[in-house]
């Protein structure tokens, strides 16, 4: 049957604070996360990365943490600015009969409040 | 500068139409996708490629094929349009010969297409 889409997640902040967006991922064989970025009119951007060997990395005013107990993945971002403004969506790397393949998660909108 | 184009960035076509989303990738990249986007659901994969001539399914191939006869271009094929395919449809690629190449994908601006 056809599917109906579910309602994006949103998460609004005011700017100059930090936000947190956070994913969960199905599989916990995967070796490999990516948050993306995608602007409106845009395909999404690579944003930040962390192999499985690791809890957290640091960016440039974003910080990836890692919790594979929990399967849980976040994305911070420190004082937000009206450019951060977008989805954002993590991606899990997963091995599919020796095939490799990232699945995406939902999306989350973020949006910047002056 | 790496690059992915759509060759539409809109397109509205009739229930029953056959049409065809093109790709063009100018990286030499041996991998290459074929996304849905639809809001609430994220990206969902329809078709990838490894090689020319290739092609594998992705978690929801139904209603649509693809051609790779090149390895710079990725087609994906509705052989007979519905509505239900209504939808921002993004295409990717990325390369198996760099270190780390494989997961990092350069995505295309989307084709958002209306079936009517």
């Amino acid at each position: 049957g056809e599917s109906v889409g579910l309602h994006l997640p949103t998460l609004s902040v005011q700017e100059g604070d930090n936000s947190i967006i956070n994913c969960a991922y199905s599989n916990s064989a995967s070796d490999y996360f990516i948050w993306y970025k995608q602007e409106s009119g845009k395909g999404p951007q690579f944003i930040i990365d962390i192999r499985s060997n690791m809890d957290k990395r640091q960016g440039q005013r974003v910080t990836v943490l890692l919790n594979k107990t929990v399967k849980h993945l976040s994305l911070q971002i420190a004082a937000t600015q009206p450019g951060d403004s977008a989805v954002y969506f993590c991606a899990e790397n997963q091995r599919v009969q020796g095939a490799q393949k990232l699945v995406f998660g939902q999306g989350t909108r973020l949006t910047i409040n002056p | 500068d790496v690059k992915v184009t759509q060759s539409s960035r809109y397109l509205v076509k009739r229930t029953g139409e056959k049409v065809f989303l093109e790709c063009v990738q100018d990286m030499d990249h041996e991998n290459m996708f074929w996304y849905r986007q639809d809001p609430g659901l994220g990206l969902r994969l329809i078709y990838f490629s490894y090689d020319v001539k290739m092609k594998e399914k992705g978690d929801i191939p139904e209603g649509y094929s693809v051609s790779r006869e090149k390895k710079e271009r990725f087609s994906l094929i509705l052989e007979s349009a519905s509505t239900n395919q209504t939808s921002m449809y993004l295409c990717a690629s990325s390369s198996q010969r760099i270190p780390g190449g494989v997961y990092s994908y350069t995505f295309g601006s989307g084709t958002r297409l209306t079936v009517v």
